[in-house]
């Protein structure tokens, strides 16, 4: 079970903490992404980090901008968010990277970058 | 950055009929090809990884196919609840991406 929080409407040049606390699987073992959906838009990748949290990756239009990270003892997920922009208005959602895929999805939290 | 083009944008069909949607890839991403369901409001919905495994509790009428740059998902004969948006996504090379949906509706 995944479930995201933090989100909400900010201005342009501002920043959100966006979190996913995790249940009912062990968090360390899971490596996880973020994933953002653009109202009526597809699905964006946007950033990943291992299981220990050693290694990250971001997309292109994030990167310098947000950072990815992990509190295993808290079996929580986090994304940093600066310097927002329009263009970065969507729904976060976290998921967890099982077996080559991800197999498990929160419902996602929605960001919004307007004045 | 690999793009993944799907094919056609929307796909209008019957209960009961065959859907076949495209994945196809700017490069070779080998197997690393998955395929996810999202319904209106909803978060999506793991079917296929590595291009042919069907995720857990999956139903046998989802399958998937091919390598290299070119991926099929076909739903053998439609239900009701099939009708949604699919997209592909590649985990081969960083940054992933996920195409940009084909969307499977009622004719």
């Amino acid at each position: 079970h995944l479930l995201e929080s933090g989100g909400g409407l900010v201005q342009p040049g501002g920043s959100l903490r966006l979190s996913c606390a995790a249940s009912g699987f062990t968090f360390s073992s899971f490596a996880m992404s973020w994933v953002r959906q653009a109202p009526g838009k597809g699905l964006e990748w946007v950033s990943h980090i291992s299981g220990s949290g050693g290694n990250t990756y971001y997309t292109d239009s994030v990167k310098g901008r947000f950072t990815i990270s992990r509190d295993n003892s808290r079996n929580t997920l986090y994304l940093q968010m600066n310097s927002l922009r329009a263009e970065d208005t969507a729904r976060y959602y976290c998921a967890l990277f099982g077996g080559g895929a991800f197999d498990v999805w929160g419902r996602g939290t929605m960001a919004t970058v307007s004045s | 950055e690999i793009v993944l083009t799907q094919s056609p944008a929307t796909l209008s069909l019957s209960p009961g009929e065959r859907a076949t949607l495209s994945c196809r890839a700017s490069q070779s991403v080998s197997s690393y090809l998955a395929w996810y369901q999202q319904k209106p409001g909803q978060a999506p919905r793991l079917l296929i990884y590595d291009a042919f495994n069907r995720a857990t509790g999956i139903p046998a009428r989802f399958s998937g196919s091919g390598s290299g740059t070119d991926f099929t998902l076909t739903i053998s004969s439609l239900e009701p609840e099939d009708f949604a948006v699919y997209y592909c996504q590649q985990r081969s090379n960083w940054p992933w991406t996920f195409g940009q949906g084909t969307k499977v509706e009622i004719k």
